[in-house]
């Protein structure tokens, strides 16, 4: 079965600072790979995707992650956050289970940037 | 403007009512879900549609019911709320299977 670990639930960072957030999944098939952000008492929003082609894959607000095959793995990163980037990240991979399409979500970060 | 609606977005009431959480979308997107959120923790697929009259329970087992009588409408109702029914609900859609999905703002439940 496909399933997505984000091995940290919480990663403090300063502003201006450098910030990588964990993604790894399971997977025996092509996969489609999603990073999605939550503020507070709000939906998700989609932040970047990885469904074919250029392995690196950027947001609009300075967002980037890499898909590695060979290491199963879906990191985000910036390299330099801003306090309106505190918010849930979720780690999510697109899969073909029980006769249907889905999303699995991992377990989310939280990322809390502090001035 | 093409979007995803949910009301209310806040909702507290006793054991025992039955409510709707609404979920509309203006996208014309034919699949639909409901994901259940507890607070930080990562969402969990409870119905799912792939169109007018199809509905499909999801991994996570629910107590709740949902119906799609019209494309652009995705409701879930529970007859009988429960305080273990407090949670955050979340409705989705998406055009293609695999692609990506566009969220609702989502509905707090509080049950006392």
């Amino acid at each position: 079965a496909q399933s997505v670990t984000q091995l940290d639930s919480q990663v403090p960072v300063f502003e201006e600072a450098p910030v990588e957030l964990r993604c790894n999944y399971s997977s025996s098939v092509s996969v489609y790979l999603f990073w999605y952000v939550q503020y507070p008492n709000q939906g998700l929003q989609l932040l970047l995707k990885y469904l074919s082609g250029s392995t690196l894959v950027k947001s609009i607000n300075g967002f980037e992650a890499e898909f590695n095959k060979s290491q199963t793995s879906f990191h985000l990163r910036k390299p330099s956050v801003h306090i309106s980037d505190t918010a849930e990240y979720f780690c999510a991979v697109s899969a073909f289970s029980g006769g249907y399409n889905k999303l699995i979500f991992g377990a989310g970060t939280r990322l809390a940037v502090h001035p | 403007e093409a979007d995803i609606y949910q009301t209310p977005r806040y909702l507290v009431i006793g054991t025992g009512k039955k409510i709707t959480l609404e979920c509309s979308q203006t996208m014309g997107h034919d699949k639909m879900y409901w994901y259940q959120q507890d607070p930080g923790m990562e969402l969990h697929l409870i119905h799912y549609s792939y169109g007018v009259n199809s509905t499909e329970k999801g991994d996570l087992s629910s107590e709740s019911t949902v119906s799609r009588i019209r494309t652009e409408h995705f409701p879930l109702t529970l007859e009988s709320a429960r305080p273990s029914h407090t949670s955050q609900y979340l409705c989705a859609s998406t055009e293609r299977q695999a692609g990506e999905q566009f969220f609702g703002p989502g509905t707090r439940l509080t049950v006392l």
